[in-house]
């Protein structure tokens, strides 16, 4: 069965440098949401996207903006990156109308800000 | 508040031995879904069980099931028989509502399983 898309899976930058993090959901998942996990912690609530439209927002800094396309995929787009950027990003898809709410995650995209 | 506490940072267990994991939770919201996810240490994110506000038992799935007593606000994760490679991080999570199902992590236990 078809998963959670994430690329790329690794990513090195530098400070003040730029990042885009894209996302395929399952198909015919309606949902994206956006986590992001630094060393040690748990993961973190981002931003999500229902239908294309942004429907809830975490703890996104400013300088991270995201968005979803016609075909569900998203971008998760980081500029003027900081060392504390550096973290696991996790991607995740949900179906609307699923009951148990459940959320299928990607294997995530670990960045590290140099 | 913490919605989600896990008071274990770190667990240790025998090969197959049971192992309890704690959960405890917090909301006032009457519609909600509890979850186990393992993170193994190459990070990706495994649904292990659900439970459900109103499911009146207890989920299991495989070798796993969730002890859930409603009126304590707890959700611990039972491992029956552990396996090498059960050794991993564990977290709880809740949504909360029955629209836009964002989860809120636990701090996580780490679990280790001995030979």
């Amino acid at each position: 069965a078809a998963g959670v898309i994430q690329s790329p899976r690794h990513l090195i930058k530098e400070k003040r440098e730029t990042a885009t993090l894209k996302c395929y959901p399952i198909p015919r998942h309606d949902t994206v949401y956006w986590y992001q996990q630094g060393p040690g912690q748990d993961p973190q609530f981002l931003i999500s996207f229902y239908e294309k439209m942004q429907s809830d927002k975490g703890s996104i800094p400013d300088r991270f903006s995201a968005q979803q396309f016609s075909d569900y995929h998203s971008e998760l787009n980081m500029s003027s990156l900081e060392l504390g950027d550096s973290a696991l990003y996790f991607c995740a898809s949900s179906l609307e109308t699923d009951n148990t709410g459940e959320l299928f995650f990607g294997e995530g995209s670990r960045l590290t800000v140099l | 508040a913490q919605k989600i506490t896990q008071t274990q940072p770190g667990m240790f267990v025998q090969e197959k031995e049971a192992v309890t994991l704690d959960c405890t939770y917090d909301t006032s919201d009457p519609s909600y879904g509890l979850f186990w996810y393992k993170q193994p240490s190459s990070g990706e994110m495994i649904f292990l069980i659900y439970q459900g506000s109103y499911d009146q038992q207890n989920a299991t799935e495989g070798r796993y099931s969730l002890n859930f007593q409603k009126a304590r606000k707890s959700a611990n994760l039972v491992i029956s028989a552990s396996q090498l490679g059960d050794s991993a991080m564990y977290f709880c999570a809740m949504r909360e509502g029955v629209s836009n199902y964002k989860l809120t992590f636990g701090k996580g236990t780490l679990l280790t399983v001995n030979p």
